[in-house]
Order: C-alpha cells, then sequence, then structure tokens
C-alpha cells in the first residue's frame, strides 16, 4: 500500500517551454502533498505544500507564477514548471500524506528529471 | 526552527562490516525522526521512523536507530553491510502536530559498500 506515482519520470524541454508533472497517490486518499527539488548530490529542498482544494504554500524564495501547483482532488497534485529554463533543470520529488490513518508519514513519489535545453 | 546534522558526506565500509550513520537534530520540542534511503534517479523509501515510545526502533531491511534526547542524535546502524545497501541516506525530523508534517532533511550521506 502507500504508493506514489510521478508521470512523467523524465522529460526534455525547450527553454520557454512548459511542462507538467503529475504526481497522484494510487491507493489512499492524500490530504496534503509536498514538491521537492533535488539538486545533483544533494538534499530535498521543499518547494511548497498543497491541500486538496485550497492554494499551495510556497516557501520563501520559490516562485509561485513559476512553480504553478494544483491539487484538484485527494490523490492527484500537479507541478507545472512555466517558460522553463536550464536552470530549472533538476530531479523534482512530490510525497503524499494519508488521510485517514493520522499518521505523519509521508510518501514519495520516484522523482522527474527536468532537463531544459 | 528545525534543522538536521548529517555528519559525514561519504561513508565507506567493506561488505559485512558495521554500518553506523550519523544524525543530529535540533528541535524546540520532541520531534518526530525518519531515515530515508535513496537509490540513484529515484525517490526515497522510508527505512524507519521514531516518533513516540521505545527509543530503538527497527526498519526495513536490517537497520535500526536509536534516539538519543540527552544527544540530540538519531543514529543509523546496521550490524552487517550488505552490497545493496550503497545508496543515499537521509535522516528528516517533522515537528509533531496536525498540521504540515513538514520534514526538514539533513545533507545526506552517501554509503560505499566495498566487496
Amino acid at each position: 500500500g502507500a504508493v506514489v506515482s510521478q508521470h512523467p519520470s523524465r522529460v526534455i524541454c525547450k527553454s520557454g517551454t512548459s511542462v507538467k508533472i503529475e504526481c497522484r497517490s494510487l491507493d489512499f486518499q492524500a490530504t496534503t502533498m509536498f514538491w521537492y527539488r533535488q539538486f545533483p548530490k544533494k538534499s530535498l529542498m521543499l518547494m511548497a505544500t498543497s491541500n486538496e482544494g485550497s492554494k499551495a504554500t510556497y516557501e520563501q524564495g520559490v516562485e509561485k507564477d513559476k512553480f504553478l501547483i494544483n491539487h484538484a482532488s485527494l490523490t492527484l497534485s500537479t507541478l507545472t514548471v512555466t517558460s522553463a529554463h536550464p536552470e530549472d533543470s533538476s530531479f523534482y520529488i512530490c510525497s503524499a500524506r494519508e488521510l485517514s490513518s493520522g499518521s505523519y508519514e509521508q510518501y514519495f513519489g520516484p522523482g522527474t528529471r527536468l532537463t531544459v535545453t | 526552527a528545525q534543522s538536521v546534522t548529517q555528519l559525514g558526506s561519504h561513508v565507506s565500509v567493506s561488505e559485512g562490516a558495521l554500518v553506523l550513520l550519523r544524525c543530529n537534530y535540533s528541535s524546540s520540542v520532541p520531534p518526530y525522526l525518519f531515515w530515508y534511503v535513496q537509490y540513484p534517479n529515484q525517490g526515497l523509501q522510508l527505512l524507519l521512523k521514531y516518533t513516540t515510545g521505545a527509543t530503538l526502533v527497527k526498519g526495513i531491511n536490517g537497520f535500526e536507530a536509536e534516539f538519543k534526547k540527552s544527544e540530540t542524535s538519531f543514529h543509523l546502524t546496521k550490524p552487517s553491510a550488505h552490497m545493496s545497501d550503497a545508496a543515499e541516506y537521509f535522516c528528516a525530523v517533522s515537528k509533531p502536530g496536525t498540521s504540515g508534517s513538514r520534514l526538514t532533511f539533513g545533507e545526506g550521506t552517501q554509503l560505499t559498500v566495498n566487496p
């Protein structure tokens, strides 16, 4: 149980285009989903926290107009990188917290490797 | 604010040797503590967690960790390393409570297992 998927696993896009990354909880309902960014050989940096049906809360220094987050249902959150540039190239990981268990555990997706050329 | 320090960005052990990965935390309240493992180009997998109760926590793949409040530590150990244990390990802390469960991660420790 508690499986989180991400799609796509890898994406290459041209500078100036937008890219959407999906995060799904496959076998549970997630009240809260988190989006992280990980640079090579580095730790995970929390970008934003999204709650179903409400606006995402962004961490300091993260541009909300550039990284659009939508959490339209209890099983799906999307991250759209708008007008992507090479410096946005990174590994993006989502996680989800289960609704009913009372657990504070986050279940992580497998990540999406974004390369902007 | 919470923070996590992992001593040693790289740890190398021989197969069959003891694995010890160090984690110290800073928190204004007793925290929840986690260890995650990450294989290349993959997400994070939970190894074990401490929330309340017994301070020695056993996790998957033979790993365990002990919460020591007096030392503000949560070191990860495994008695005998296996080649498949080679990966990146992250210690993380969160603040107990009904809101957030926001995780703060350490910088990670790359474990190498030598044959």
